[in-house]
C-alpha cells in the first residue's frame, strides 16, 4: 500500500529565513506524480507545487522548490524567503500513475513564519 | 477557467438530522470528483470519489452517502447525523485521465451537537 509520512508536525521559522518540510513516500510504481498543499487558516487548499517522478529536474515555483530523491523516496518542500503570509498547514500528496483515482495525504506540518 | 464551489460554507445540526452538502464546478467537463473530511488539527480522510454520472466509490463504511446527479455536480448526505461527522468537508475535482493535481473548494464546516 502506498504511504505518505510527514514527521515534522509543527515548525517555526522566522520571518525572511529559509526552511525545509519533510515527507517521505512509499511505493512499487515507477511513475507518480507528488505535491504540496498549504492550508491557511482560511482552510482553502492551495496546490503550492508538483513533481513528476519521471523528471529528474526538481520543481520550483518562485519562492518554492522541492528535493525530489526518488531512490531515497524523498520530498522535501523548501520555502525561502519565508513570509508571514507562508503560515499555513502543509500537506504532501502522492499519485499513482496505474488507472487509480486516489490522492494519499501525509498528516501536515504546521508552519508559523515568526516576525 | 475553472471554478469549484460547495455549499453552505457553514453548518451546525442537531444528532439525528439529516444533512445535504453540495458541489459543483464550472468550465470542465467529466471531472473526476472526490469528498473528504478533515477532522480539527488533522490530515484529509477520502470519503468517496466519482468518475462519471451515478458512478461513486465508497472509501469509508459510515452514515454517510454520496451522489453525482449531473456531470459537475457531486453532493454528500446523510440520513442520520452522528457527533462523529462533525468536521471540515472538502470536494475536490481533477482532469479525467490526467494524474495532475487536484483542485479543491473552499470546504464546508459542520458542526453537530
Amino acid at each position: 500500500a502506498q504511504t505518505v509520512t510527514q514527521s515534522q508536525p509543527e515548525m517555526s521559522v522566522q520571518e525572511a529565513e529559509t526552511v525545509t518540510l519533510s515527507c517521505t513516500y512509499d511505493t512499487s510504481e515507477n511513475n507518480y506524480y507528488l505535491f504540496w498543499y498549504k492550508q491557511p487558516p482560511s482552510r482553502q487548499m492551495i496546490l503550492v507545487i508538483r513533481q513528476e517522478a519521471y523528471k529528474q529536474q526538481n520543481a520550483t515555483e518562485n519562492r518554492f522548490s522541492v528535493n525530489f530523491q526518488k531512490a531515497a523516496k524523498s520530498f522535501s518542500l523548501k520555502i525561502s524567503d519565508s513570509q508571514l503570509g507562508d503560515t499555513a498547514m502543509y500537506f504532501c500528496a502522492f499519485t499513482g500513475t496505474s488507472g487509480t483515482y486516489k490522492y494519499i495525504f501525509g498528516t501536515g506540518t504546521r508552519l508559523k513564519v515568526l516576525a | 477557467s475553472q471554478t469549484i464551489h460547495q455549499w453552505p460554507a457553514t453548518l451546525v445540526q442537531p444528532v439525528g438530522s439529516p444533512l445535504s452538502l453540495e458541489c459543483t464546478v464550472e468550465g470542465t467537463s467529466n471531472p473526476n470528483l472526490y469528498w473528504y473530511r478533515q477532522a480539527a488539527g488533522r490530515g484529509l480522510q477520502l470519503l468517496f470519489y466519482s468518475v462519471g454520472i451515478g458512478q461513486i466509490s465508497s472509501e469509508v463504511p459510515q452514515n454517510l452517502s454520496a451522489s453525482r446527479p449531473q456531470d459537475r455536480q457531486f453532493i454528500l448526505s446523510s440520513k442520520k447525523l452522528l457527533l462523529s461527522d462533525s468536521g471540515f468537508y472538502l470536494c475536490a475535482w481533477r482532469l479525467a485521465g490526467f494524474y495532475n493535481e487536484q483542485f479543491f473548494g473552499p470546504g464546508t464546516r459542520l458542526t453537530v451537537l
